[in-house]
C-alpha cells in the first residue's frame, strides 16, 4: 500500500526554527508537495520538490531525498501566523496525489 | 482568496434530508475535484472532473452524487447521509488533470454535520 507519515502535532517557540518531517512509500514518484492550512481555511500550496536537495523560499525551505523516501519542511524565524497544519503529499507514478494526515504546528510566544 | 469559492460554509442536515454543496472557480482551470477531510486523516479524493467529464470516482457511496455543468462549477448532491459522513468537504481545481502537476487550488470547504 501507499503511505505518507508525518508527525501529528508539533510545538515551537516564536522566533525559533522548526523542521517537519515526511516519509513516504508510494508506487513511483513524480514529486512531493507541501501545503499549509490555517484552521477553517483552504489549504494553500507552499512548495514542490521533484529533485533531491533543498529548495528555499523566504523563511520556508523544503528538502527531498528520493533514495530515502524522505522530505522535510523547514520554517525559520517562526511567527505566530505560522500556526497551521502542514500537509505533505506525493504524486505517484499514476499522477495520483497521496496525502499525509497533516502536522498541526503550534507556535507559542 | 484562492479563486475557488464554496457554499455553504457550514451545513447541518438530518439523515433523510437532501442538500447540495456548490463550488465555483474563477481561475480558468480545466480540472475540478471533491475531497473529504476528516480530523487527523489524510485528504480523501472523491471525484475528479476534467473538461466537465468525470474521470474518477474513488469508490464513493451513491449517497454522494457529483455534477459538473461546466468547467467553472461543481456540485456535490447529498442524500440519506450517515453521521460518519460529517466532515469538511473541499473543492479544488487545477489547470489540467493530465498530466497532473499536483498543484491544486482549494476552496475553504463546506463543514458538514449529519445528525
Amino acid at each position: 500500500g501507499q503511505n505518507i507519515d508525518q508527525p501529528t502535532e508539533m510545538t515551537a517557540t516564536e522566533g525559533a526554527i522548526v523542521q517537519i518531517n515526511c516519509t513516504y512509500q508510494t508506487s513511483g514518484f513524480n514529486g512531493l508537495f507541501w501545503y499549509q492550512q490555517h484552521a477553517g481555511e483552504a489549504p494553500t500550496f507552499l512548495s514542490y520538490n521533484v529533485l533531491d536537495g533543498l529548495e528555499e523560499k523566504g523563511r520556508f525551505s523544503s528538502f527531498l531525498s528520493r533514495s530515502k523516501g524522505y522530505s522535510y519542511l523547514l520554517l525559520k524565524e517562526l511567527q505566530m501566523k505560522d500556526s497551521a497544519s502542514y500537509l505533505c503529499a506525493v504524486l505517484d507514478s499514476n499522477y495520483q496525489l497521496i496525502w499525509g494526515a497533516g502536522t498541526k504546528l503550534i507556535i507559542k510566544p | 482568496e484562492t479563486g475557488v469559492t464554496q457554499t455553504p460554509r457550514h451545513l447541518v442536515m438530518g439523515m433523510t434530508n437532501k442538500k447540495s454543496l456548490k463550488c465555483e472557480q474563477h481561475l480558468g482551470h480545466n480540472a475540478m475535484y471533491w475531497y473529504k477531510q476528516s480530523a487527523k486523516k489524510p485528504l480523501e479524493l472523491m471525484f475528479v472532473y476534467n473538461f466537465k467529464e468525470q474521470t474518477e470516482n474513488n469508490s464513493v457511496p451513491s449517497r454522494f452524487s457529483p455534477e459538473c455543468p461546466n468547467s467553472s462549477h461543481l456540485f456535490l448532491h447529498l442524500h440519506t447521509l450517515q453521521p460518519e459522513d460529517s466532515a469538511l468537504y473541499l473543492c479544488a481545481s487545477s489547470q489540467d488533470r493530465d498530466p497532473n502537476t499536483g498543484e491544486l487550488f482549494f476552496g475553504e470547504g463546506s463543514r458538514l454535520t449529519v445528525l
